[in-house]
């Protein structure tokens, strides 16, 4: 998996955009770029994924620059329980090795 | 629709004991990866089991093993307990295994938190 580069930590203030970036500059073509969050001592949870287009859920956008070097999670209404830790994940899709690689993450602090 | 669903949450074992945990996939999901996650390593995959079929390993020794069942549900199992195997052990399933585009995406549990004495 190509590896990515994220700022261990962030703060927000409830109810602003909560921009997270992840710089993935090795990733190659058909690498999917994936964001995962855990609140303390719980399992990760799944909040979004895309390859190319900037994507949108009911829990955030992604957005994936025109090169794929770079992507930003934004969570467009921060609320407390919105404190965690933030994954981005840059994924291969070959048989047999593909399993998820979290790296360090963002600790992201949501300040009522 | 239930999410993963992990049990025991909570567990304590001593030294040489051998611990197994149990993970029941979200219904429709034949795939079921493991992984372990401690402070000083962080999340590291363990295995992943699709119909009932080991597909992938990471590198743990051989006492950490694990199975899946027809139901897609699946146990691991580690032995010869040791001080530094005291972790959240989480488990995550999808629909299809990984590898299979767009159908992959793994949800995961709340994990075991098991500590070695």
């Amino acid at each position: 998996d190509a590896k990515t580069t994220q700022p261990p930590s962030m703060d927000c203030a409830e109810g602003r955009a909560a921009n997270l970036p992840c710089n993935h500059s090795t990733i190659s073509g058909n690498e999917y770029v994936y964001w995962y969050r855990q609140i303390h001592s719980q399992g990760p949870q799944y909040i979004i994924h895309g390859l190319k287009n900037n994507e949108t859920n009911e829990m955030a956008s992604l957005i994936i620059t025109e090169d794929r070097k770079s992507s930003t999670l934004i969570l467009p209404h921060a609320t407390l329980r919105d404190t965690a830790v933030y994954y981005c994940i840059v994924r291969v899709y070959i048989t047999g090795a593909n399993n998820l690689f979290f790296g360090t993450g963002t600790r992201l602090t949501v300040i009522p | 629709k239930a999410g993963v669903t992990q049990t025991p949450r909570y567990l304590i074992k001593t030294r040489g004991q051998q611990v197994t945990l149990s993970c029941s996939p979200i219904s429709g999901h034949r795939s079921v990866s493991w992984y372990q996650q401690t402070p000083g390593q962080g999340l590291q995959f363990l295995f992943e089991y699709f119909s009932e079929t080991q597909r992938n390993k990471g590198n743990f020794p051989g006492r950490f093993s694990g199975r899946q069942f027809s139901n897609s549900r699946s146990e691991m199992n580690v032995s010869t307990l040791e001080l530094g195997d005291s972790a959240l052990y989480l488990c995550a399933s999808s629909l299809e295994p990984q590898g299979a585009r767009g159908t992959d995406t793994q949800y995961f549990g709340p994990g075991t938190r098991l500590t070695v004495l």
